[in-house]
């Protein structure tokens, strides 16, 4: 059974701070890595994927990944209280089209 | 990304009966997935489908109990069948728009089962 861990929080961060959300996953051969914004009541958004080890930057975001550590992190700067959400971490299953997704973290970010 | 949407939004419906949802997206693609979000819970894949094929489902999914259409490659349907309380959830479709893995979700059906 491949697997996603995330740490469910809540994570709470003071406007303006770094918020940091990671994840593990267990399926060696995964390639594809991908991080979801989810809002109360509302569908999971695409913000960041990566493929490669090391960091990618879009805007107030960046993700990290270290294949040898099966390890997924994202940053934000600069955190915002309309960041506050739940964050999906998602690793394609190897072989398949498929993604696995992790339980979230929820970020509370105040103000 | 493509422009995805889901009929219908939300729905209340009596045990026994079934309920057929629609995603229609604005672009072709290949792979269009169905997701179940329980209260509180993260994204369970039902199955994967493709046009011109069966769907394929996952473990503890089953096609009596979820029919899925995809008879071209903007539209999919899922059906939840003879419905129980345990079936309310939010049911969600996805795209995949290349050869890569990333998924666009739909805005969601939000389903309650009385």
């Amino acid at each position: 059974q491949k697997e996603v861990e995330q740490n469910s929080g809540p994570l709470s961060v003071p406007e303006g701070a770094i918020a940091s959300l990671n994840c593990t996953y267990s399926d060696r051969g995964s390639q594809s890595f991908f991080w979801y914004r989810q809002y109360s009541g509302k569908s999971p958004e695409l913000i960041m994927f990566i493929y490669s080890n090391g960091d990618k930057e879009d805007g107030r975001f960046t993700a990290q990944l270290n294949k040898a550590s099966q390890y997924v992190s994202l940053l934000i700067r600069d955190s915002q209280p309309s960041d506050s959400a739940t964050y999906l971490c998602a690793v394609n299953e190897a072989g398949f089209q498929k993604l696995v997704f992790g339980t979230g973290t929820r970020l509370l970010v105040s103000p | 990304s493509a422009v995805i949407s889901q009929k219908p939004s939300r729905d209340i419906c009596q045990r026994g009966t079934s309920l057929t949802i629609q995603c229609q997206v604005d672009s072709q693609v290949t792979m269009m997935f169905w997701y179940r979000q329980q209260p509180g819970q993260s994204l369970t894949l039902i199955a994967t489908a493709n046009q011109g094929s069966e769907a394929t489902y996952e473990s503890g999914f089953v096609i009596d109990k979820f029919p899925i259409s995809r008879p071209n490659l903007t539209f999919s349907t899922l059906t939840v069948s003879n419905m129980s309380p345990e079936d309310s959830s939010i049911y969600l479709c996805s795209v995949a728009t290349t050869a890569a893995y990333e998924q666009y979700f739909g805005p969601g059906t939000r389903l309650t089962v009385t």
